[in-house]
Order: C-alpha cells, then sequence, then structure tokens
C-alpha cells in the first residue's frame, strides 16, 4: 500500500484565496483525522471522519474551514478565505479503528499564506 | 487542548548512550502511544501501550505507564544518528489522539 496520500505537498498562496488540500486515506481504513501543526500551537487535530461522516469538529477554528469526505477513499480541506494565520503544515491521517488504534500519517501539506 | 506534555523539550545525547523521554497527561485514558516525527515528515507509530498495562518493550524501544502518577516514558537504548527526531506522545480517548508538543533528540555521531 502507498500510504496515506496528500496533495499538494506545498501551497504557498495570498491572503483571502481559496485553498483546497487533498487526501487518500490507507484503503480499508474507516478512520480519517485532519490536524494542522505550528511551533506555537503544537499539533491540533481539526476534525475527524469515521465512515465518512464527520464526528468531531471542535478543532476546527473557524467558519472559513470546511471539510468534506464524499467517499471512502477520499478527503479535503478547504479554507475560504485564507489568512497569514492560517500558515502550518496541514496533515491527515488515518486508521482502521480495531485494537491497535494507530493511526498512520501522511507528509503533510506545508501551507504558506502571504 | 494538549493533553500529553513531554520532558524534557530537547535532548542532546552521544551515539550508543540511552535516551529516556517523559509525558505527564492529565485525564483518564484508553492507551498512550508514542510517535516520531523526522524533520519534513509525517508522523511515524512507534509503540502502543494500554492503561492496564505497565511495561512494553519494542527493539530498542522500552516505554513503561503509570496510571497513578499519569506519567509514561520511553526509553531509546543504544542510539543511533538515525534516531535524531522529534518525539510525540499522544493520550488516546473516545476514538481520538491528543498529542504533545513533542521532544527535539539529537543523537551526536
Amino acid at each position: 500500500d502507498a500510504g496515506v496520500i496528500q496533495s499538494p505537498r506545498h501551497e504557498v498562496t495570498e491572503m483571502g484565496q481559496e485553498v483546497t488540500l487533498r487526501c487518500k486515506p490507507i484503503s480499508g481504513h474507516d478512520y480519517l483525522f485532519w490536524y494542522r501543526q505550528t511551533m506555537m500551537r503544537g499539533l491540533e487535530l481539526l476534525i475527524y471522519f469515521n465512515n465518512n461522516v464527520p464526528i468531531d469538529d471542535s478543532g476546527m477554528p473557524e467558519d472559513r474551514f470546511s471539510a468534506k469526505m464524499p467517499n471512502a477513499s477520499f478527503s479535503t480541506l478547504k479554507i475560504q478565505p485564507s489568512e497569514p494565520r492560517d500558515s502550518a503544515v496541514y496533515f491527515c491521517a488515518s486508521s482502521f479503528w480495531d485494537r491497535q488504534e494507530t493511526q498512520y500519517f501522511g507528509p503533510g501539506t506545508r501551507l504558506l499564506v502571504l | 487542548s494538549q493533553q500529553g506534555e513531554e520532558d524534557p523539550q530537547a535532548l542532546s545525547i552521544q551515539e550508543g548512550e540511552n535516551a529516556t523521554m517523559n509525558c505527564s497527561y492529565k485525564t483518564s485514558i484508553n492507551n498512550l502511544q508514542w510517535y516520531r516525527q523526522n524533520s519534513g515528515r509525517g508522523l511515524v507509530h512507534l509503540i502502543l501501550i494500554r492503561s492496564n498495562e505497565r511495561e512494553k518493550h519494542s527493539g530498542r524501544l522500552r516505554v513503561t505507564l503509570d496510571t497513578s502518577k499519569k506519567s509514561s516514558s520511553l526509553l531509546i537504548t543504544a542510539s543511533r544518528a538515525a534516531d535524531t527526531a522529534s518525539y510525540f506522545c499522544a493520550t488516546g480517548a473516545n476514538s481520538k489522539l491528543t498529542f504533545g508538543k513533542g521532544i527535539t533528540l539529537s543523537v551526536r555521531p
């Protein structure tokens, strides 16, 4: 398996633009998580899905952020409009919630909003 | 909000030495996990210990858990330069993980 795939790997955009981050989880995994990592705040859980249904979005910073999972093999995280404080590394992770409860992380998308 | 708090924040050791990293947490957990992150990469799972376990081994890794003190430690024995990375503890509860801010480990050749 190729692991969790994220695209793009790097994104540079200007304030006010829409940004869409993409994630393909590991096949067969039924949980998908979106995280944001910054030096100041560390790794924060934004939202997670179970069987394509959003379960907990309490970590989503504000209405400018939205996430969807239209099917088991694809998820998006959208920021509209983007702001400089959204600059961070965004990770997608997936897991199969058996007794192991281990999460598998993608390589991340490094976002810079100018 | 951060559940796990790692200690120390940074650690520098010589190759061949052992590295000990600590994690404390505040609320009840189902399990505690340690992850490694190499610079510019995603996190990689290292080891999981359940709340009813006290110690677990995996290769050069040993993790302990003391639920009465709400603390865990990760020991890496016979460290190598390739162990240089950031290490995170994560507490598992209610189907999700909460990560600490991480420990930066530097292993000098």
